[in-house]
């Protein structure tokens, strides 16, 4: 089965730049889509098809996609972007959603 | 108002069934393949099954198959999983999501706030 992996932390300061990256073999033949989930919340959707943003998630959010790796970025952080994220495709070999192993976002 | 509402949830014996409901309001339920998401205490996501708009296909996580069926009644607006023979891994918040599906990917861009599912003795 296709496996995501995903760093377990990545830690930041308010206004800088954080990057998650998604790791899978020829993740960039696939396209990728980007959850935020805060603490006792569902996830959200804040990029899919590799860049693309639902409407009212800031631009600060962007996606980015090539060979083994998948990246999340996240600009001018601020503390409400504290949270979890997921990426995840669809596998087409097995027709199954895969998610990554999530990353959780601390800002300092 | 676009939203998906659970509802089922509830602490079973291990081996014992439950039957989970999402209930759609706000956009046209029937043109939209629906998927069911779970979340273990402290854990990732896992996808756990779809369906497809008209219900012709269904898959399943292999973690679930041949214990869980989705199904989905159009007419009323609401997505199922019923679930048998539950063990204790099954234990996890179950959320229904809007599968944003194409013959080349899918996504999830609507979330219900999930149901909790606790299998116990």
């Amino acid at each position: 089965s296709y496996v995501l992996t995903q760093p377990p932390s990545v830690s930041v300061a308010p206004g800088k730049t954080a990057r998650i990256t998604c790791g899978g073999n020829n993740i960039g033949s696939k396209s990728v889509h980007w959850y935020q989930q805060k603490p006792g919340q569902a996830p959200v959707l804040v990029i899919y098809y590799d860049s693309d943003r639902p409407s009212g998630i800031p631009e600060r959010f962007s996606g980015s996609n090539s060979g083994n790796t998948a990246t999340l970025t996240i600009s001018r952080v601020e503390a409400g972007d504290e949270a979890d994220y997921y990426c995840q495709v669809w596998d087409s070999s097995s027709d199954h959603e895969v998610f990554g192993t999530g990353t959780k976002v601390t800002v300092l | 108002q676009v939203q998906l509402v659970e509802s089922g949830g509830g602490l079973v014996k291990p081996g014992g069934s439950l039957r989970l409901s999402c209930a759609a309001s706000g956009f046209t339920f029937s043109d939209y393949y629906m998927s069911w998401i779970r979340q273990a205490p402290g854990k990732g996501l896992e996808w756990v099954s779809y369906i497809s708009s008209s219900s012709s296909y269904t898959n399943y996580a292999d973690s679930v198959k041949g214990r869980f069926t989705i199904s989905r009644d159009n007419a009323k607006n609401s997505l199922y999983l019923q679930m048998n023979s539950l063990r204790a891994e099954d234990t996890a918040v179950y959320y229904c999501a809007r599968d944003m599906r194409t013959v080349t990917t899918g996504y999830f861009d609507l979330w219900g706030r999930g149901t909790l599912v606790t299998v116990s003795s």
